[in-house]
Formats: C-alpha cells, sequence, structure tokens
C-alpha cells in the first residue's frame, strides 16, 4: 500500500494549461479503471473532479480532464483561474478491496 | 441532499481508544459502501478503511490494521471507527465518506473530525 507518486507542486499562469501526473504500478494505477482525482482547498473537504480515468461529476467544468497511460494518469487543466489553486490528489483502486492516494500536488497559479 | 457529519475526536492519550461517529443523511448507509480517510496535519490523504453496503466485508489499510474497526448501525444511520492502541503517528483529521454506487470512488466526505495522539 504505498502511495502514488505525483509531483510536490506545480504552477501555471492564469488561462495556462498544467498537467499532474500520478505514478503507481500494475497492481493499482495501471491494473483498473478506477482512477479518480479530488481538489482540496485549505482547510476543506475534498471535491471530487474526475472518476473513471476521465469521466466529469456533473457541475465540473469541462477544463478538467483525465487520462491514463501504463501506469501512470494524469489530471490537465487548462484555462487555469485563480481558484484553481488547490491541493489535488489522485486515488486508485488497488485491489482486494483496498484503494491508494498519490502524495498530493500544490497547485500555485502565478 | 447527502450530508456526513464526523463527531469523537478530541486528544487522547497513546495506547488509549477512541470511536468516531458519522452520521449521514439524504442517503441510508445500507445502500452504499462507506469509507475512512485520514490526513496528517500538513500532510496528504490516506486510505484508512471501508465496508461494503452490506456490511459483510470490511478491509483496512495495513498501518491500521488490528487496532482499527469499522462497523454501522443502519438503524442510526451512522458509521464508526472503533481506533484502538493508539500511536502518536495516528494524529489527523479523519473524514468519512460515501462510495458512489456506479463506481469505486468516493463521491461525498464529511468535513472531518480532528483525532490528536499527545500524552
Amino acid at each position: 500500500q504505498s502511495a502514488l507518486t505525483q509531483p510536490r507542486s506545480v504552477s501555471g499562469s492564469p488561462g495556462q494549461s498544467v498537467t499532474i501526473s500520478c505514478t503507481g504500478t500494475s497492481s493499482d494505477v495501471g491494473g483498473y479503471k478506477y482512477v479518480s482525482w479530488y481538489q482540496q482547498h485549505p482547510g476543506k473537504a475534498p471535491k471530487l473532479v474526475i472518476y473513471d480515468v476521465n469521466k466529469r461529476p456533473s457541475g465540473v467544468p469541462d477544463r478538467f480532464s483525465g487520462s491514463k497511460s501504463g501506469n501512470t494518469a494524469s489530471l490537465t487543466i487548462s484555462g487555469l483561474q485563480a481558484d484553481d489553486e488547490a491541493d489535488y490528489y489522485c486515488y486508485s483502486y488497488a485491489g482486494s478491496y483496498t484503494f491508494v492516494f498519490g502524495g498530493g500536488t500544490k497547485l500555485t497559479v502565478l | 441532499q447527502v450530508h456526513l457529519v464526523e463527531s469523537g475526536g478530541g486528544v487522547v492519550q497513546p495506547g488509549r481508544s477512541l470511536r468516531l461517529s458519522c452520521a449521514a443523511s439524504g442517503f441510508t448507509v445500507s445502500s452504499y459502501a462507506m469509507q475512512w480517510v485520514r490526513q496528517a496535519p500538513g500532510k496528504g490523504l490516506e486510505w484508512v478503511a471501508v465496508i461494503s453496503h452490506d456490511g459483510s466485508n470490511k478491509y483496512y489499510a495495513d498501518s491500521v490494521k488490528g487496532r482499527f474497526t469499522i462497523s454501522r448501525d443502519i438503524s442510526k444511520n451512522t458509521l464508526y471507527l472503533q481506533m484502538n492502541s493508539l500511536r502518536a503517528e495516528d494524529t489527523a483529521v479523519y473524514f468519512c465518506a460515501r462510495e458512489a454506487d456506479t463506481s469505486l470512488v468516493i463521491d461525498y466526505w464529511g468535513q472531518g473530525t480532528l483525532v490528536t495522539v499527545s500524552s
């Protein structure tokens, strides 16, 4: 149950795009379609922004998109806005009804 | 409207026990799998435990296996986390969360309750 690997921080200017990676193994990210992404603002509960690798929940803008290749999943945020500044976590099913989070990535909007 | 409200957090000495509660509203816990997730101060999210929708299966992170127990009371529509033999490294905000019925993903979260393990 090792945490998935994410960059500690990424940054971008308003209007630009950023991509956050999430690297696991064939036992978690690479083995299942159940990869999701959460946005967390300071002091708040996480909010789901992507699930099943590339699906967006109702109410999440299409600026948020997800993908996966092999053991690495990615979250791309286009048209960066100030409110996108937050921590982002990937989350994957890891088999035997267990789950694992990524270490988290701090997104700074410059 | 789905709501999850955690309670039971506080300061506890190492080696002691604490039970967290999560009152659910807007849905019935008997229809959904439920999870506990924690976040140490200034750190990332850590998955803790899950109970299946029918309550028959319970699974735990290695870090809490044998010390924590997840359970639920359908009559009270409430989820619990019994934490025994607490350690300093268990200090965290504990979130109650609902697993979606269409995928293995958390779709709703509570606001969390802080557990501090300190002498």
